[in-house]
């Protein structure tokens, strides 16, 4: 079963507008990771989020962590067309050992 | 460094076939696995290693094999090749054995069709 589940499953936006994906997670974690796929491509790494961090940025990248809830969000802000591309979440599962489970993604759209 | 790569990009398959996805990589990461792809499903992981000699199974391994002779290859045997199996793979590699606490680095994929 999937750790993480993306929404929305797919966003359309113009560029200039902020993008926010959202995760869910049902298990205590470690860390939270953001990863990017373009069309075709293999996945890029974004941000890493421990579990004792609420916020963290990266450029034009905001995400949040909330444990208690068991969720993070990944903010985009002023999108650009270069940003179109899917984006995964991806946690562990404390105690779980050393694997990684990914979410379904969410396909993020931005037009000109 | 060419980071990490896998051969082949595409390949095609009969029912019953056995064949090997070939992954590499030139950073010395001790940490590397196999991923599908499928749509609407993410990402699964079929096995991982945290070091040359050390494999381990992941969430869907069944109808994989895996070895790690060396730090640098990671290659994945399907033994018989079933429909199901149908999907992209990936590899991926990190830094340090612990995957959740180091960024992923992933190869370009490799579609494979079972007919």
């Amino acid at each position: 079963s999937q750790q993480g589940e993306e929404d929305p499953q797919a966003l359309s936006i113009q560029e200039g507008e902020n993008a926010t994906m959202n995760c869910s997670y049902k298990t205590s974690i470690n860390n939270l990771q953001w990863y990017r796929q373009n069309s075709g491509r293999g996945l890029v790494h974004l941000i890493l989020i421990r579990s004792n961090e609420r916020e963290k940025h990266s450029g034009r990248l905001r995400v949040t962590l909330d444990t208690s809830k068991k969720s993070s969000s990944l903010l985009i802000t002023a999108s650009r067309a270069a940003d179109t591309a899917s984006y995964f979440c991806a946690t562990d599962r404390r105690g779980g050992g050393n694997k990684l489970t990914f979410g379904t993604g969410t396909q993020l759209k931005v037009e000109l | 460094n060419a980071g990490v790569t896998q051969t082949p990009k595409f390949q095609v398959l009969k029912t019953g076939q056995s064949m090997t996805l070939q992954c590499a990589q030139d950073m010395n990461h001790e940490y590397m696995s196999w991923y599908r792809q499928d749509p609407g499903m993410g990402l699964r992981l079929i096995h991982y290693s945290v070091g040359a000699g050390i494999t381990d199974q992941g969430e869907v391994p069944n109808g994989y094999n895996v070895s790690r002779s060396t730090t640098e290859d990671f290659p994945l045997r399907l033994l018989s090749a079933a429909p199901s199996q149908t999907s992209v793979y990936f590899c991926a590699s990190s830094r340090e054995a612990d995957s959740s606490y180091n960024e992923q680095f992933f190869g370009p994929g490799t579609r494979l069709t079972v007919l």
